[in-house]
């Protein structure tokens, strides 16, 4: 158990909608990071935030954002869903050292 | 554009065997590098490396950095069926603290 906690665990939805995924970093990590999980792209970083703010942006979607919270827990929106973004998305904290703890994903399936 | 290339894609031994899995990089302003193992969900870590020459040791894995020559390997002896999972190597840069992800090594090991 990393004491990162992702929910919810799946989630299964149409086209066109829109979800949002939770994350909790583990105690007293600042840095909160989303990346994607494909079937063929592997782990791809989305964004980054630190205390707050956003710190830095990958290939993220328009159609997708993110914000933390002042308790540091973090929330992925993803809008206007399309198939091929069916994957699992992990968020990860970091502390004062470069290693990212992840928790468990959600696994999304767009039908 | 950074890359982390990891070699095989995939591994089959029998157990007992010792492995040794690879990982090569190209990034700018090279920072750290680490590995990870994921079973069926989220990537758990198992080392991060930042100078070069020094082996990190936890049990039966093992791993070295070789800054100069750009790669990382992962060494696993006396493997157990356990040990069967995704091996990740990721980079982290000076500027911007994501992981960048290679594709990873599928290693299965038969009883």
């Amino acid at each position: 158990d990393s004491g990162v906690t992702q929910t919810p665990k799946h989630l299964i939805t149409a086209t066109g909608q829109r979800v949002t995924l939770r994350c909790s970093p583990r105690s007293g990590d600042l840095s909160v990071y989303w990346y994607q999980q494909s079937l063929d792209q592997g782990l791809q970083f989305l964004i980054q935030y630190y205390n707050g703010e956003e710190r830095a942006k990958g290939n993220i979607l328009e159609r997708f954002s993110a914000q933390q919270f002042p308790d540091l827990h973090s929330e992925l929106n993803l809008s206007s869903l399309e198939l091929g973004d069916s994957a699992l998305y992990f968020c990860a904290s970091s502390g004062h050292t470069d290693t990212q703890y992840f928790g468990p994903g959600t696994r999304l399936t767009v039908l | 554009e950074d890359k982390v290339v990891q070699s095989p894609l995939s591994l089959v031994v029998h157990e007992g065997d010792t492995v040794t899995l690879n990982c090569s990089y190209e990034v700018t302003n090279f920072r750290s590098l680490l590995w990870y193992k994921q079973e069926k969900k989220a990537p758990t870590f198992l080392f991060m490396l930042t100078s070069s020459g020094i082996e990190k040791k936890s049990g039966r894995l093992s791993s070295i950095l070789d800054k100069k020559e750009l790669f990382s390997i992962l060494n696993i002896t006396a493997t157990q069926t356990g040990d069967s999972a995704v091996y990740l190597c990721a980079v982290v840069t000076f500027g911007n603290e994501k992981l960048t992800f290679g594709t990873g090594t599928r290693l299965t090991i038969i009883p």
